[in-house]
């Protein structure tokens, strides 16, 4: 049973630029969220997809934008790069109903130069 | 108005002996869920432990236990016979109703010493 996977693992990009990352839930899970973690900080949340619609969105700007495919894998996009973006984005998978246990993929740290 | 509250940036407990991490919470909902996670160095959230606001029983995962306190709205995490593998960043989390995102701590940063 495969579990939460992210892609890129790492990776650095400048100022401004965008970024496109990426989520595969675990198997049987329909709800993603993404997480940013600056560092020595706990995870904040961003957003979070369910049905390919976001359901609910933490106090991050509309560079941050994100997407749920039919399989339940999403993106999060970042538009228009600042330093302070640098940090781990967590992906977590849930079920849809209840209050229920996520589980976390490895992660991917963006360092923005 | 902070959700999570963790109190103790860092800890050291010797190997083999049992250590208590410290959470506290902070909702007026009745149903919600709490949660423990580790994070190595790597960056992986590891999920340890889950406790359910209308269980009973304290939550135990082998090493792992739960002490839940719902009138003290405290959720503190035993970890027994403390391996050097715990080191690691423990965050605990609330999640309250259904479908609500994770709130997490600021974290407790656990070394073991040999």
């Amino acid at each position: 049973d495969a579990g939460v996977t992210q892609s890129p693992t790492h990776l650095i990009k400048t100022r401004g630029q965008q970024v496109t990352l990426r989520c595969s839930p675990k198997s049987g899970h329909d709800t993603v969220s993404w997480y940013q973690q600056a560092l020595g900080q706990g995870p904040q949340f961003i957003f979070q997809y369910y049905e390919e619609e976001e359901r609910q969105r933490g106090n991050f700007p509309d560079r941050f934008s994100g997407h749920q495919f039919p399989n339940y894998s999403s993106e999060l996009n970042v538009n228009a790069l600042l330093l302070g973006d640098s940090a781990l984005y967590l992906c977590a998978s849930s079920l849809g109903q209840g209050v229920t246990e996520a589980f976390f993929g490895q992660g991917t740290r963006l360092t923005v130069v | 108005a902070q959700k999570i509250t963790q109190t103790q940036p860092g800890m050291f407990v010797q190997e083999k002996e049992a250590v208590t991490l410290d959470c506290t919470y902070d909702t007026s909902d009745q149903s919600y869920g709490l949660f423990w996670y580790k994070q190595p160095s790597s960056g992986e959230m590891i999920f340890l432990i889950y406790q359910g606001s209308y269980d009973e029983q304290n939550a135990t995962e082998g090493r792992y236990s739960l002490n839940f306190q719902k009138a003290r709205k405290s959720a503190n995490l035993v970890i027994s016979a403390s391996q050097l593998g715990d080191s690691a960043m423990y965050f605990c989390a609330m999640r309250e109703l259904r479908d609500t995102p994770l709130v997490f701590g600021k974290g407790t940063r656990l070394s073991v010493i040999a």
